[in-house]
């Protein structure tokens, strides 16, 4: 069973451009949450989308915004990109049914922004 | 708002001894507690969780403790081997609806040989 996959896995961008990032869930996963990695912040949730609608959102400005298709895979979006939004951006996506509340991660995409 | 302190940030052990992570939540809501590791340059992984109606579990070396009141819980890992010198993050969320987890900022184990 395929994991969970998340492209690029490394992109360098200026300040003022604009990012998208995608995310393939687990096969049969209608949960896909993203969150934001940075040193010493740990994992900060950004948004989680099931069946094509956002379920709830973190505490991120309007400039992060994402969505999901039908068949589950997930983009998220980052416009006027500022330095402070380096980090590594990771997806991850559960059952979301009874017990299925393990949530599985991607590799994450590694975004720097100059 | 939600919050998850985390703490120590860093934590050197010898190897056999056992290292304690001590977590605390804000939201009384929560009641879905999972701790995940991440080693170096990978994904993190779920190593154990707890729900709010036990006051502890242990898997083989790990266990986690839960204290509601105090709104606590701890991951405990005995006879410390090389191989579990990670990051380890503890959550917090609800068992229902939507998979919105507040983690906390991180441990970083080092198990030293």
């Amino acid at each position: 069973k395929a994991g969970v996959t998340q492209t690029p896995r490394y992109l360098i961008k200026t300040r003022g451009q604009q990012v998208t990032l995608s995310c393939s869930p687990i096969s049969g996963h209608r949960s896909v949450s993203w969150y934001q990695q940075t040193p010493g912040q740990g994992l900060q949730f950004l948004f989680e989308y099931f069946s094509e609608t956002q379920r709830n959102k973190g505490n991120f400005p309007g400039r992060f915004s994402g969505r999901q298709f039908s068949n589950s895979r997930s983009e998220m979006n980052v416009s006027t990109l500022e330095l402070g939004d380096s980090a590594l951006y990771l997806c991850a996506s559960s059952l979301d049914a009874g017990s299925g509340r393990e949530l599985f991660f991607g590799e994450g995409s590694r975004l720097t922004v100059l | 708002g939600e919050n998850v302190e985390q703490h120590p940030s860093t934590l050197s052990v010898q190897e056999g001894d056992s290292a304690v992570i001590k977590c605390t939540y804000s939201d009384s809501a929560s009641n879905y507690f999972p701790w995940y590791k991440q080693e170096l340059g990978k994904r993190p992984q779920l190593i154990i969780d707890i729900r709010s109606n036990v006051g502890e579990k242990k898997d083989q070396r790990i266990a986690v403790t839960l204290n509601k009141t105090a709104k606590h819980f701890s991951l405990h890992i005995t006879e410390t081997q090389p191989e579990d010198s990670a990051v380890y993050f503890c959550a917090a969320s609800q068992d229902s609806g939507t998979y919105k987890y507040i983690f906390g900022t991180g441990t970083r184990l080092k198990v030293l040989a």
